[in-house]
């Protein structure tokens, strides 16, 4: 079984549409992520949190939200979708002394 | 600001030869670790191999190994004896071990692997 997953693994919306998109992890790591993939742009990040108590905004964090309801699970918003928001979207999680972080298989977003 | 560069869009391979996929990197830091991620079609991001600044040593896993120039702040990955299965896009990334956890992440190299 995966590690990290996330669901939906593909996602249609509308502009102005509301959606969350889940991320759970069984590492048992206390660190999850969310990044956006764009052509040619590698990936970014969103938003990260340490811990459940612990959220902050990473580089593109405009248009999105979090919550960290668990250390196991780490949800991403989009409270009014619009089209630019069109990616690839990516949940991971680290731990250890290095680190590492490890992803989920991604969830593709189309806002239409 | 710490930056990754891949200035390679696009690689290509023979099938059991040996290709080298380059990345470089701007920091001020001293302790920092980097790594390779490979994403094949299927999307999922699978870590390839890891190097942590303060080891001289060079990381090897199996066919892969790095070539790490810490002065020079270059981070190239060699894949020999390549594979059909080595198809992918290949992601540097950095992250600096004093300021948080924020992976920074190249534009990725995109290889192909001709059989």
């Amino acid at each position: 079984d995966a590690d990290v997953t996330q669901t939906p693994r593909n996602r249609i919306t509308k502009t102005g549409k509301r959606i969350m998109l889940e991320c759970s992890q069984t590492k048992g790591h206390d660190r999850m992520y969310w990044y956006r993939q764009d052509p040619g742009l590698g990936l970014r990040l969103i938003y990260y949190s340490f811990d459940v108590k612990d959220i902050n905004k990473g580089e593109i964090s405009d248009g999105y939200s979090v919550s960290r309801q668990a250390q196991a699970k780490f949800s991403l918003s989009l409270e009014s979708a619009i089209p630019n928001q069109t990616a690839l979207y990516f949940c991971a999680s680290s731990g250890g002394a290095v680190q590492t972080q490890y992803f989920g298989p991604g969830t593709r977003l189309l806002v239409l | 600001a710490q930056t990754v560069t891949q200035s390679q869009p696009e690689m290509s391979v023979q099938e059991a030869e040996t290709v080298t996929l380059s990345c470089t990197y701007d920091t001020s830091e001293s302790d920092y670790y980097l790594f390779w991620y490979k994403q094949p079609p299927s999307r999922q991001m699978i870590l390839v191999i890891r190097q942590e600044a303060y080891k001289q040593q060079n990381a090897t896993e199996n066919r892969f190994s790095v070539n790490f120039q810490k002065a020079a702040k270059s981070f190239s990955l060699k894949i020999s004896d390549s594979q059909l299965g080595d198809a992918a896009m290949y992601f540097c990334a950095y992250r600096n071990s004093n300021t948080g956890n924020q992976f920074y992440f190249g534009t990725g190299t995109s290889l192909t692997v001709i059989p």
